[in-house]
């Protein structure tokens, strides 16, 4: 399974914009870019995912590099509600394709 | 849609016990999936099935912990006999083989072996 990696941690200012990094070198051309979020005491919960082109959906953005060796996870106005560990996770073309977790990035979001 | 449901939502046990965690997916979803997630740790996923039939189960400890999905549809987790290293919390995700790529966790249940 291609390797991610992202940040330990980063810190963000409530309803300022979170630019969450995920660098993927190694991907191959039928490898899905999915996020996830994990609330503390929670399951992982699925934001969102893209191949090529950039994303947009209710809760967040993917912009994803030409290369596709990196991407950024965009939340466009930080509540204290989207401080969790994100995880940045590459997912083969099969539906069923395994999603293999790393350490992610802790968000913290400061009032 | 209902989410996944897991349960128990606690479970407190003594090394060498045995123990057993109990999923629902939702409702439709082919593939089923346990992860085990130890503190400050990623999820490891341990088992997936594509209806009641295992897909990967490479990374069970097949000693000690086993699983099933009679009917393709719940799924229990058994632990038999737990160890210390245990400890952690165990979740179930499902996920369509249609449209969306995305899975859906339950809560999971947190394992505490003493």
């Amino acid at each position: 399974d291609a390797k991610t990696t992202q940040p330990n941690s980063m810190e963000s200012n409530e309803e300022e914009p979170v630019h969450l990094p995920c660098n993927h070198s190694t991907i191959s051309g039928t490898d899905y870019i999915h996020w996830y979020r994990q609330l503390p005491s929670q399951g992982p919960e699925y934001v969102i995912h893209g191949l090529t082109s950039n994303v947009n959906n209710r809760m967040a953005s993917l912009a994803i590099a030409e290369d596709r060796k990196s991407s950024t996870l965009i939340l466009h106005r930080a509540t204290l509600r989207d401080a969790a560990v994100y995880y940045c996770i590459l997912r083969g073309s099969s539906n069923t394709g395994k999603l293999i977790f790393g350490q992610g990035t802790t968000l913290q979001v400061k009032p | 849609e209902a989410g996944v449901a897991q349960s128990p939502r606690y479970k407190i046990i003594e090394k060498r016990q045995s123990v057993a965690f109990w999923c629902n997916p939702i409702s439709g979803h082919a593939t089923l999936y346990w992860y085990q997630q130890i503190l400050g740790q990623g999820p490891k996923l341990l088992i997936q099935f594509q209806n009641n039939g295992v897909v990967d189960d490479s990374q069970l400890p097949k000693d000690r912990f086993s699983a099933e999905r009679l009917k393709g549809v719940d799924s229990t987790l058994k632990i038999q006999p737990a160890k210390l290293e245990d400890s952690a919390v165990y979740l179930c995700a499902s996920s369509s083989t249609e449209g969306s790529y995305g899975y859906t966790f339950g809560s999971g249940t947190r394992l505490t072996v003493v």
